[in-house]
């Protein structure tokens, strides 16, 4: 039972275009969405939280949407750049249920071309 | 800045051999998660532990055990290790429960 999804196993951007990664979960006791990218032979590197009372935060280049209600998040990134080009995960946990774990999604390999 | 240590980065075993990864957080954090990634899927959480003491467990097999330790590292002990083991073992820390995870370079664990 996969509580979160993301159904795109991969993308193909332009450098300097918007990269937009999308995560679904099923879990309404999630209530904290994490995003992390991860290198070959490397562990995931934290990029971007939101909490659920937020719908949108933003870090430089990389912006998370929150929508409670479709169950859905999206990472946008913009501009694209070639170093950008990783396996991206998405990640939730329940918090206010006193969870510690994160679920993870199957990931999205995300390719900048040049 | 210091990120999370793991140790050893490649492991290869035979099976029904045992194995311990180890794991030391960032430095303040301390809580310390262990995560199981196989080839092609998404990382799974084994076990965690605040201030020295398990708080939650998830599909962690009854043949691994692991602690954390005074100075908050964190070892996981493997024993009767199966083919099915083969896989990535990351930890993660933070700064207190339920904050940001911030994860280590992973063990790869072969067996043979």
């Amino acid at each position: 039972d996969q509580q979160v999804k993301q159904n795109s196993p991969s993308l193909s951007v332009q450098e300097g275009r918007i990269s937009i990664l999308n995560c679904d979960y099923t879990n309404s006791m999630f209530d904290y969405f994490l995003w992390y990218k991860k290198y070959p032979a490397e562990g995931p590197t934290f990029l971007i939280s939101i909490s659920s009372i937020k719908d949108k935060n933003e870090d430089g280049r990389f912006t998370v949407f929150l929508n409670k209600s479709a169950k859905h998040l999206s990472l946008h990134i913009v501009p694209s750049q070639p170093g950008d080009s990783a396996v991206y995960f998405c990640a939730a946990m329940g918090r206010n249920q006193g969870a510690q774990k994160l679920v993870f999604g199957q990931g999205t390999r995300l390719t900048i071309n040049p | 800045a210091a990120g999370v240590i793991q140790s050893p980065r490649h492991l290869i075993k035979e099976k029904r051999e045992t194995a311990t990864l180890k794991c030391y957080p960032i430095p303040r954090h301390d809580t310390v998660y262990w995560y199981q990634q196989g080839p092609g899927q998404d990382p799974q959480f084994l076990i965690s532990f605040y201030e020295k003491m398990q708080s939650d467990k998830g599909s962690i097999p009854d043949r691994f055990s692991a602690q954390q330790f005074s100075d908050y590292h964190s070892e996981l002990n493997m024993s009767s290790l199966e083919l099915g083991d083969s896989a990535l073992y990351f930890c993660a820390s933070s700064l207190t429960l339920q904050e940001t995870q911030y994860f280590g370079p992973g063990t790869r664990l072969l067996v043979l």
